[in-house]
């Protein structure tokens, strides 16, 4: 079973930041936080991931809370090619399967 | 550097039938994962190779079997279709464990 929650869905104006929540309560010391996102028809697509300290590159941002338990994922100016369903995963370093949830369905609004 | 590639993109197929389907991994990446997608159970994981050693399984029925050449190239089999095994598959490569995979556009295979 996935170890997170995400909400369903969400909704976001085009040209705003997207911040899509994620709670991994019971994740473990080794366990890291990985966030892919799904296109239509498309393979999912690697975004970023970070074990406890905030991450950041060319497509988004990753705020990890203090204690572990949940993150954000922070897409800084959305368009409407983001419309995609986003999931949080976390994974512990050595493991190489990828436990999906249900993700979340964030739609870009022009 | 060219991504990961799979054929056939669609496929129809007809029940009791066997599938093969290929994937290509990044060049360079010696991990080779499979997944399944459903709209009802989501995404799956099949099983992942590595040197052309199955290393991980996930909870399939036997019909579902795979394998990886010398070249990381990677093959998964379904044998005796069955209408439930309708769904999108997925393929990942990654240099090893714990790096990021990435994905494949996927074989969409349907089963009537």
């Amino acid at each position: 079973d996935a170890k997170t929650t995400q909400p369903t869905s969400m909704d976001c104006a085009e040209g705003r930041a997207a911040n899509l929540p994620c709670n991994h309560s019971t994740i473990s010391g080794n366990e890291y936080v990985y966030w892919y996102r799904q296109i239509h028809s498309q393979g999912p697509q690697y975004i970023i991931h970070g074990l406890k300290n905030n991450e950041t590159n060319e497509m988004a941002s990753l705020i990890i809370t203090e204690d572990r338990k949940s993150s954000t994922l922070i897409l800084p100016h959305a368009t409407l090619r983001d419309t995609a369903v986003y999931y949080c995963i976390v994974r512990t370093l050595g493991d190489d399967k990828i436990i999906f949830g249900k993700g979340t369905r964030l739609h870009i609004l022009p | 550097k060219a991504g990961v590639t799979q054929t056939p993109r669609y496929l129809i197929k007809t029940r009791g039938q066997q599938v093969t389907l290929s994937c290509s991994p990044i060049s360079g990446h010696r991990s080779v994962s499979w997944y399944q997608q459903t709209p009802g159970q989501g995404l799956q994981f099949l099983f992942e190779y590595f040197s052309e050693t199955q290393r991980n399984k996930g909870n399939f029925p036997g019909r579902f079997s795979g394998r990886q050449f010398s070249n990381s190239r990677s093959e998964m089999n379904v044998s005796t279709l069955e209408l439930g095994d309708s769904a999108l598959y997925l393929c990942a490569s990654s240099l090893d464990k714990s790096y990021e995979q990435y994905f494949g556009p996927g074989t969409r295979l349907t089963v009537t």
